[in-house]
């Protein structure tokens, strides 16, 4: 079967550090791998998709970059951290073969202090 | 563009009534539509599914929603609630265009009264 792991789950950083946050799914190949950030009262915001290795779209422009250097693996990151990058982040991933369902890791807590 | 809009940010209800859940899509064209359930401080996790098949849809858990096109509706209900459902719900929509994004709604937090 199928599973989706991220780590760290809670992060405490200081403004201006670096950020990384990584997701790997096992028992699948080709998978489409999609980054979420879940604001307090607003939602899960897309931030980032990848159909494959090296693919990487952006749905919004901010201070964080995503990579995927293997098949499944997603890597989240951030040269500088601001305050408004808080935030619970979610990684997801689909089989890419029109069933639509996401499936999602247990999440990651950033607070940017 | 699709969008998804859920009424409501916080439902509370007594243990043993029923629950509604309500969500509003727009999208120009076939949707598939989804209910997500988020306990405190977990991923997402799905409930249910809509894809163009029946239009009644049962998920786990005792929930169910049913699309209605003309109301471009995709509500949610279970006939009683139980304590155990006391968590955020998200309504989601897809298109399964390209990378089969989900845009979500902002999410119902439901409160289950003893």
């Amino acid at each position: 079967s199928q599973t989706i792991h991220q780590w760290p789950a809670t992060l405490v950083q200081p403004v201006g550090s670096p950020l990384s946050l990584e997701c790997t799914v096992e028992g699948t190949s080709n998978p489409n791998l999609y980054w979420y950030r879940q604001a307090a009262g607003r939602g899960l915001q897309l931030l980032f998709y990848s159909v494959g290795i090296g693919q990487i779209s952006s749905e919004v422009p901010q201070n964080l970059s995503a990579s995927r250097p293997q098949d499944r693996q997603f890597i989240l990151s951030s040269k500088k951290l601001l305050l408004s990058d808080s935030g619970f982040y979610l990684c997801a991933w689909s089989p890419g073969l029109n069933t639509g369902e996401l499936f999602f890791g247990e999440g990651s807590r950033l607070t940017v202090l | 563009a699709q969008s998804v809009t859920q009424l409501g940010s916080h439902v509370s209800v007594s243990e043993g009534a029923l629950v509604l859940l309500r969500c509003n899509y727009s999208s120009s064209v076939p949707p598939y539509l989804f209910w997500y359930v988020q306990y405190p401080n977990q991923g997402l996790q799905l409930l249910l599914k809509y894809t163009s098949a029946a239009t009644l849809v049962k998920g786990i858990n005792g929930f169910e929603a049913e699309f209605k096109k003309s109301e471009t509706s995709f509500h949610l209900t279970k006939p009683s609630a139980h304590m155990s459902d006391a968590a955020e719900y998200f309504c989601a929509v897809s298109d399964l265009q390209g990378a089969q994004k989900l845009v979500f709604g902002q999410g119902t937090r439901l409160t289950i009264n003893p």
